[in-house]
């Protein structure tokens, strides 16, 4: 069963473009929303983790900028801008804080290029 | 801050063969964090392979085990006998014990 569903799945981003990313959530039992970014070298980042409808967040890394925003309880989106290098950024979604429920659960995740 | 560190970037081992993949990691924030495995296989997602939580603790799935050793601090993988359909990607992980919601990730070893 699929919790999460990202949108696009690729991107060809022209270089000083910025880009929107959405993610739907479609468990209820797993509201804790967050992105996580993979660079080319192939490490996983935590970017943002939002948990309620309103938050907003920016965060600024070698290779972008980030704006996370939780729309409502079933969306977060990304916009990325300033991208100087590819990078796939991931949906993930858990059941609370800590312990078990730090287990994430992923989604297919966006694969972004820089034309 | 906290850390996660897989030594090899890519190892292979020969069918049926027994295997082991390095995990150390280093929690500043929290004495005993959560350890996990995570594996994608080709054309997957990322997906939970085991967990441990309490230090000492021994974590299973699919023939894959992985002990939570707090002396040495490493959650080293290891199967008896490796399939073909176990080459993959697997990242070791902590979290925080409680009140943490970041995922640290080490940087992956593909298994051929």
């Amino acid at each position: 069963v699929t919790l999460l569903e990202q949108n696009p799945r690729w991107r060809l981003v022209p270089r000083g473009q910025a880009v929107n990313l959405r993610c739907i959530l479609k468990n209820s039992q797993y509201p804790w929303m967050s992105w996580y970014q993979q660079d080319l070298q192939k490490q996983l980042q935590w970017l943002f983790t939002l948990r309620s409808p309103g938050d907003k967040e920016v965060k600024s890394l070698p290779g972008a900028d980030y704006l996370a925003t939780r729309v409502t309880d079933t969306e977060l989106r990304l916009q990325v801008a300033n991208m100087s290098q590819g990078r796939t950024l991931y949906c993930t979604c858990s059941a609370g804080l800590g312990g078990l429920t730090g287990q994430l659960y992923f989604g297919e995740g966006s694969k972004l290029t820089v034309l | 801050g906290d850390s996660v560190t897989q030594t090899e970037g890519q190892v292979t081992v020969s069918e049926s063969k027994s295997l082991i993949i390095n995990c150390t990691y280093s929690a500043t924030s929290i004495a005993y964090p959560n350890l996990f495995w995570y594996v994608r296989y080709p054309g997957e997602g990322l997906q939970l392979l085991l967990k441990v939580i309490t230090a000492g603790q021994k974590g299973s799935s699919r023939g894959f085990e992985a002990t939570y050793n707090k002396e040495t601090t490493s959650f080293h993988l290891q199967k008896a006998s490796v399939q073909e359909s176990d080459s993959a990607v697997y990242y070791c992980a902590l979290t925080p014990g409680t009140g943490g919601y970041k995922v640290v990730f080490g940087s992956g070893t593909r298994l051929l």
